[in-house]
Protein backbone atom coordinates (compact mmCIF):
# COMPACT_ATOMS: atom_id res chain seq x y z
CA UNK A 1 0.00 0.00 0.00
CA UNK A 2 1.63 3.29 -1.13
CA UNK A 3 -1.18 5.07 0.11
CA UNK A 4 -1.28 8.93 1.80
CA UNK A 5 -4.61 10.63 2.84
CA UNK A 6 -5.19 13.71 3.48
CA UNK A 7 -7.77 15.72 4.64
CA UNK A 8 -9.97 17.64 4.18
CA UNK A 9 -10.24 17.87 0.18
CA UNK A 10 -11.06 21.62 -0.09
CA UNK A 11 -10.32 24.39 2.73
CA UNK A 12 -11.82 28.30 2.36
CA UNK A 13 -10.81 30.53 5.31
CA UNK A 14 -10.94 34.30 5.89
CA UNK A 15 -7.87 35.64 6.70
CA UNK A 16 -7.94 35.35 10.38
CA UNK A 17 -9.06 31.96 10.35
CA UNK A 18 -6.99 29.53 12.15
CA UNK A 19 -7.56 26.10 10.40
CA UNK A 20 -5.20 22.76 10.20
CA UNK A 21 -4.39 20.48 7.41
CA UNK A 22 -4.00 16.81 8.08
CA UNK A 23 -1.81 13.94 6.80
CA UNK A 24 -1.92 10.42 7.53
CA UNK A 25 0.36 7.35 6.06
CA UNK A 26 0.60 3.66 7.09
CA UNK A 27 3.58 2.62 5.54
CA UNK A 28 6.21 3.00 8.13
CA UNK A 29 8.12 6.22 6.51
CA UNK A 30 9.73 7.98 8.85
CA UNK A 31 10.20 11.33 6.51
CA UNK A 32 7.13 13.21 5.96
CA UNK A 33 6.60 16.53 3.68
CA UNK A 34 4.79 19.48 3.12
CA UNK A 35 5.24 21.28 -0.04
CA UNK A 36 3.01 24.17 -1.49
CA UNK A 37 1.94 24.00 -5.30
CA UNK A 38 0.49 26.94 -7.96
CA UNK A 39 -1.63 25.78 -10.76
CA UNK A 40 0.52 24.61 -13.44
CA UNK A 41 3.97 24.43 -11.16
CA UNK A 42 5.84 21.92 -9.75
CA UNK A 43 5.35 21.25 -6.20
CA UNK A 44 7.40 23.71 -3.66
CA UNK A 45 8.63 22.00 -0.59
CA UNK A 46 8.13 23.95 2.61
CA UNK A 47 8.60 21.42 5.40
CA UNK A 48 10.85 17.91 5.87
CA UNK A 49 10.08 16.35 9.37
CA UNK A 50 12.36 12.60 9.98
CA UNK A 51 11.77 10.88 12.95
CA UNK A 52 9.00 13.21 13.53
CA UNK A 53 11.79 16.32 13.95
CA UNK A 54 11.71 19.32 11.99
CA UNK A 55 14.70 18.71 10.09
CA UNK A 56 14.37 21.01 6.93
CA UNK A 57 12.41 24.65 6.80
CA UNK A 58 12.44 26.10 3.36
CA UNK A 59 12.35 29.93 5.25
CA UNK A 60 8.41 29.32 5.57
CA UNK A 61 6.35 32.37 6.90
CA UNK A 62 5.20 31.56 10.72
CA UNK A 63 1.59 31.72 9.68
CA UNK A 64 1.97 28.50 8.61
CA UNK A 65 3.14 26.07 12.04
CA UNK A 66 3.98 22.38 10.77
CA UNK A 67 3.74 19.35 14.07
CA UNK A 68 4.22 15.53 13.51
CA UNK A 69 2.36 14.23 16.73
CA UNK A 70 3.91 10.79 15.79
CA UNK A 71 5.44 8.90 13.08
CA UNK A 72 2.01 8.70 10.51
CA UNK A 73 0.57 11.79 11.21
CA UNK A 74 1.46 15.12 10.02
CA UNK A 75 -0.66 18.31 10.16
CA UNK A 76 -0.36 21.81 8.65
CA UNK A 77 -1.42 24.81 11.36
CA UNK A 78 -2.61 27.85 9.56
CA UNK A 79 -3.03 31.51 10.72
CA UNK A 80 -3.74 34.71 9.43
CA UNK A 81 -3.24 33.92 5.99
CA UNK A 82 -2.83 36.02 3.05
CA UNK A 83 -4.69 35.26 -0.28
CA UNK A 84 -1.64 34.49 -2.29
CA UNK A 85 -1.15 31.52 -0.14
CA UNK A 86 -4.05 30.03 -1.47
CA UNK A 87 -2.62 26.89 -3.72
CA UNK A 88 -2.80 23.01 -3.41
CA UNK A 89 -1.02 22.06 -0.30
CA UNK A 90 0.40 18.42 -0.28
CA UNK A 91 1.66 15.67 1.99
CA UNK A 92 4.45 13.58 1.07
CA UNK A 93 5.99 10.48 2.90
CA UNK A 94 9.19 8.80 2.25
CA UNK A 95 12.03 6.43 3.90
CA UNK A 96 14.45 8.80 5.77
CA UNK A 97 16.78 8.98 2.70
CA UNK A 98 19.42 6.57 3.02
CA UNK A 99 18.72 4.40 0.25
CA UNK A 100 18.70 5.47 -3.37
CA UNK A 101 14.92 3.75 -3.59
CA UNK A 102 13.83 5.58 -0.72
CA UNK A 103 11.23 7.32 -2.92
CA UNK A 104 8.55 9.85 -2.24
CA UNK A 105 4.66 9.12 -2.22
CA UNK A 106 2.24 12.21 -2.64
CA UNK A 107 -1.51 12.60 -1.13
CA UNK A 108 -4.39 13.35 -3.06
CA UNK A 109 -3.77 17.17 -1.73
CA UNK A 110 -5.84 19.95 0.49
CA UNK A 111 -6.58 22.97 -1.92
CA UNK A 112 -7.16 25.85 -0.01
CA UNK A 113 -8.47 29.25 -0.54
CA UNK A 114 -8.00 32.19 1.44
CA UNK A 115 -10.54 34.74 0.89
CA UNK B 1 18.71 27.08 -7.07
CA UNK B 2 18.75 23.86 -8.90
CA UNK B 3 16.50 22.84 -11.78
CA UNK B 4 15.63 21.28 -14.67
CA UNK B 5 14.59 21.86 -17.69
CA UNK B 6 11.64 19.20 -18.84
CA UNK B 7 10.77 19.64 -22.30
CA UNK B 8 8.72 20.27 -24.44
CA UNK B 9 6.37 22.54 -22.06
CA UNK B 10 2.98 21.09 -23.64
CA UNK B 11 2.03 18.39 -26.04
CA UNK B 12 -1.45 18.11 -28.07
CA UNK B 13 -1.30 14.73 -30.21
CA UNK B 14 -4.43 12.68 -31.40
CA UNK B 15 -4.85 9.40 -29.63
CA UNK B 16 -3.08 6.52 -30.39
CA UNK B 17 0.34 8.56 -30.90
CA UNK B 18 3.38 7.65 -29.24
CA UNK B 19 4.84 10.85 -26.27
CA UNK B 20 8.27 11.09 -25.88
CA UNK B 21 9.35 14.42 -22.72
CA UNK B 22 12.94 15.03 -21.18
CA UNK B 23 14.58 16.01 -18.58
CA UNK B 24 17.84 17.53 -18.64
CA UNK B 25 20.21 19.13 -15.60
CA UNK B 26 23.65 20.71 -15.50
CA UNK B 27 24.41 18.42 -12.41
CA UNK B 28 24.17 14.88 -11.61
CA UNK B 29 21.11 12.82 -10.21
CA UNK B 30 21.37 9.53 -8.41
CA UNK B 31 17.96 9.05 -9.05
CA UNK B 32 15.07 9.77 -11.69
CA UNK B 33 11.39 10.23 -11.31
CA UNK B 34 8.89 10.49 -13.29
CA UNK B 35 5.26 11.25 -12.03
CA UNK B 36 2.01 12.01 -13.59
CA UNK B 37 -0.67 14.51 -12.06
CA UNK B 38 -4.17 14.76 -12.90
CA UNK B 39 -6.31 18.12 -11.85
CA UNK B 40 -6.52 18.70 -8.32
CA UNK B 41 -4.98 15.72 -7.23
CA UNK B 42 -1.71 15.08 -6.01
CA UNK B 43 1.38 13.32 -7.85
CA UNK B 44 1.48 10.13 -8.80
CA UNK B 45 4.67 8.02 -9.68
CA UNK B 46 4.89 6.67 -12.83
CA UNK B 47 8.12 5.52 -12.88
CA UNK B 48 11.88 5.28 -10.30
CA UNK B 49 15.06 4.69 -11.80
CA UNK B 50 18.05 3.99 -9.76
CA UNK B 51 21.07 3.75 -11.79
CA UNK B 52 22.99 5.10 -14.66
CA UNK B 53 21.69 3.51 -18.10
CA UNK B 54 18.42 1.64 -16.59
CA UNK B 55 15.34 1.34 -19.18
CA UNK B 56 12.53 0.87 -17.07
CA UNK B 57 8.75 -0.29 -18.34
CA UNK B 58 5.48 0.27 -17.07
CA UNK B 59 3.18 -0.71 -19.09
CA UNK B 60 2.92 1.71 -22.12
CA UNK B 61 5.37 3.79 -20.26
CA UNK B 62 9.21 3.06 -20.65
CA UNK B 63 11.79 5.42 -18.99
CA UNK B 64 15.57 5.74 -18.77
CA UNK B 65 18.02 6.87 -16.58
CA UNK B 66 20.95 8.68 -19.10
CA UNK B 67 24.25 7.49 -19.09
CA UNK B 68 25.22 10.87 -17.45
CA UNK B 69 23.27 11.12 -14.96
CA UNK B 70 22.23 14.32 -15.98
CA UNK B 71 19.16 13.33 -18.21
CA UNK B 72 16.12 11.31 -18.29
CA UNK B 73 13.39 10.72 -20.62
CA UNK B 74 9.76 9.51 -20.85
CA UNK B 75 8.04 7.78 -23.39
CA UNK B 76 4.17 6.99 -23.68
CA UNK B 77 3.41 4.65 -26.79
CA UNK B 78 -0.24 4.27 -27.79
CA UNK B 79 -1.82 7.41 -26.07
CA UNK B 80 -5.20 7.12 -24.78
CA UNK B 81 -7.33 10.22 -23.40
CA UNK B 82 -6.70 9.18 -20.03
CA UNK B 83 -3.05 9.52 -20.46
CA UNK B 84 -4.04 13.34 -20.22
CA UNK B 85 -2.61 15.63 -17.39
CA UNK B 86 0.86 17.11 -16.34
CA UNK B 87 3.86 14.89 -16.16
CA UNK B 88 6.80 15.91 -14.21
CA UNK B 89 10.09 14.42 -13.72
CA UNK B 90 12.34 15.04 -10.66
CA UNK B 91 15.58 14.48 -9.35
CA UNK B 92 17.38 13.61 -6.33
CA UNK B 93 20.96 13.19 -5.17
CA UNK B 94 20.63 10.88 -2.75
CA UNK B 95 22.25 9.87 0.68
CA UNK B 96 20.26 11.67 2.69
CA UNK B 97 19.75 10.53 6.01
CA UNK B 98 16.75 13.24 7.30
CA UNK B 99 14.46 13.05 4.79
CA UNK B 100 15.49 13.58 0.71
CA UNK B 101 15.13 16.55 -1.57
CA UNK B 102 13.77 16.39 -5.26
CA UNK B 103 14.39 18.48 -7.36
CA UNK B 104 11.58 19.37 -10.31
CA UNK B 105 11.09 19.65 -13.88
CA UNK B 106 8.89 22.76 -14.87
CA UNK B 107 5.99 19.96 -16.20
CA UNK B 108 5.19 18.89 -19.36
CA UNK B 109 1.20 19.64 -20.18
CA UNK B 110 0.13 16.78 -22.38
CA UNK B 111 -3.48 16.86 -24.46
CA UNK B 112 -4.75 13.90 -26.13
CA UNK B 113 -7.64 14.50 -28.39
CA UNK B 114 -9.86 11.35 -28.97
Amino acid sequence: DTEVTQTPKHLVMGMTNKKSLKCEQHMGHRAMYWYKQKAKKPPELMFVYSYEKLSINESVPSRFSPECPNSSLLNLHLHALQPEDSALYLCASSHVGRLVTDTQYFGPGTRLTVL
Amino acid sequence: GQQLNQSPQSMFIQEGEDVSMNCTSSSIFNTWLWYKQDPGEGPVLLIALYKAGELTSNGRLTAQFGITRKDSFLNISASIPSDVGIYFCAGRRGGETSGSRLTFGEGTQLTVNP
